[in-house]
């Protein structure tokens, strides 16, 4: 099983939405992000949690929030989707014991029409 | 002026040639620098990462850090066709801290 899992893996939502995005581990680390992804742009990180009650703005959180409901989770939510929010998301997670080394899941392919 | 910085490429190897790819960042405090590969569709996955200044190998890859000129590039040496992919530099300030990524270089290997 994957040790990162994420859901929905696709999702076509209309303009003016709410949306979640949901993030599993299995790997018992505290550190949890998410990244959307967009063509030649990289990936550029929306939020980030270093523990339960610690949540954090990355550069592009805007339209986005997010919550930690447990250790192993940690979900992305659009409030109200707009087009431009059309992009591949990606979680990951990190171990404060190994601090280089981020374990992406799949992605999940989002596009708002 | 982006912090991390990649020719989008595609930068196109014979087989068994050496790729040799570049990323240059605008921090001179950054200090952990990230090579991940990403083939089409899937996720991210961690080549190596480099702190000081130098070479660092494994494998049939190498990356290379010049902090006075704030680059660090990777080599890939004998390249196949299945490193045909993304790759994407990342940096960040301090140990734990958060990644920033380039736009990434996508490679194309031809037999």
């Amino acid at each position: 099983d994957a040790d990162v899992t994420q859901t929905p893996r696709n999702r076509i939502t209309k303009t003016g939405k709410r949306i979640m995005l949901e993030c599993s581990q299995t790997k018992g680390h505290d550190r949890m992000y998410w990244y959307r992804q967009d063509p030649g742009l990289g990936l550029r990180l929306i939020y980030y949690s270093f523990d339960v009650k610690d949540i954090n703005k990355g550069e592009i959180s805007d339209g986005y929030s997010v919550s930690r409901q447990a250790q192993a989770k940690f979900s992305l939510s659009l409030e109200s989707a707009i087009p431009n929010q059309t992009a591949l998301y990606f979680c990951a997670t990190s171990d404060r014991t190994s601090l280089e080394t981020q374990y992406f899941g799949p992605g999940t392919r989002l596009l708002v029409l | 002026q982006k912090e991390v910085e990649q020719n989008s490429g595609p930068l196109s190897v014979p087989e068994g040639a050496i790729a040799s790819l570049n990323c240059t960042y605008s921090d001179r405090g950054s200090q952990s620098f990230f090579w991940y590969r990403q083939y089409s569709g899937k996720s991210p996955e961690l080549i190596m990462f480099i702190y000081s200044n130098g070479d660092k190998e494994d494998g049939r890859f190498t990356a290379q850090l010049n902090k006075a000129s704030q680059y660090v590039s990777l080599l890939i040496r004998d390249s196949q066709p299945s490193d045909s992919a993304t790759y994407l530099c990342a940096v960040t300030k301090a140990a734990g801290n958060k990644l920033t990524f380039g736009g990434g270089t996508r490679v194309l290997v031809k037999p």
